[in-house]
């Protein structure tokens, strides 16, 4: 099965700085990596995600790359703002037959100081 | 609206009395799962549906129990709760996609959560 491993599991930066936060998968056989979101008291929310055949993906400040040799892919936070403070989770989705449970990583604290 | 819904969204029980967390899409996704949160541990899966009829076991399934007799409901059923099961739950749901007979989940669409109790 999936082994899903996030790094750093809390990250502290001051507003303006970037955050980046990278999620290691062991299933080559994955190809939907997704990030959610999950703010204090409410449900997680995907934010970004991409698929196995592109490298790097962009929606305004944030953005996702991947390493499929690597298997890791990472998401970055440009310009960071108060509001960015939340959980952030990674859940690679393997596409091995008939295999559909789904791992999260263990969650990235991210605290946005003004 | 395009929306996940369960219910109760807080509920307080006692050790051993049967309970139901209710959980309802109606975007007609084929797949729905269920999901515990506990501090520092992340999302667990507990148990997920690809369809009617046919459930699998996540990464923590003991003690629960699901049914899925319609593709928009996914009940929870913990028939004798014990205390190590106070958790905060995400019901979720997904479309599926994949060719040749191979499907797989996408985007997972979260209800608002229950927080349970057992004493």
């Amino acid at each position: 099965g999936e082994n899903v491993e996030q790094h750093p599991s809390t990250l502290s930066v001051q507003e303006g700085d970037s955050a980046v936060i990278k999620c290691t998968y062991s299933d080559s056989a994955s190809n939907y990596f997704p990030w959610y979101k999950q703010e204090l008291g409410k449900r997680p929310q995907l934010i970004i995600d991409i698929r196995s055949n592109v490298g790097e993906k962009k929606d305004q400040r944030i953005a996702v790359t991947l390493n499929k040799t690597a298997k890791h892919f990472s998401l970055h936070i440009t310009e960071t703002q108060p509001e960015d403070s939340a959980v952030y989770f990674c859940a690679p989705i393997p596409v091995s037959g008939g295999y559909n449970k789904l791992i999260f990583g263990a969650g990235t604290r991210l605290a946005v100081h003004p | 609206e395009a929306q996940v819904t369960q219910n109760p969204r807080y509920l307080i029980t006692v050790t051993g009395k049967k309970l139901t967390v209710t959980c309802s899409q109606n975007m007609n996704h084929e797949y729905m799962s269920w999901y515990r949160q506990d501090p520092g541990l992340g999302l667990r899966q507990i148990y997920y549906s690809m369809n009617v009829e046919v459930t699998d076991k996540g990464d923590v399934p003991e003690g629960y129990k699901v049914s899925r007799k319609e593709k928009r409901n996914f009940p929870l059923i913990l028939e004798s709760p014990s205390p190590n099961q106070t958790s905060l739950y995400f019901c979720a749901s997904s479309r599926t996609s994949g060719t040749g007979g191979v499907r797989r989940s996408n985007e997972q669409f979260f209800g608002p959560g229950t927080r349970l109790t057992v004493l």
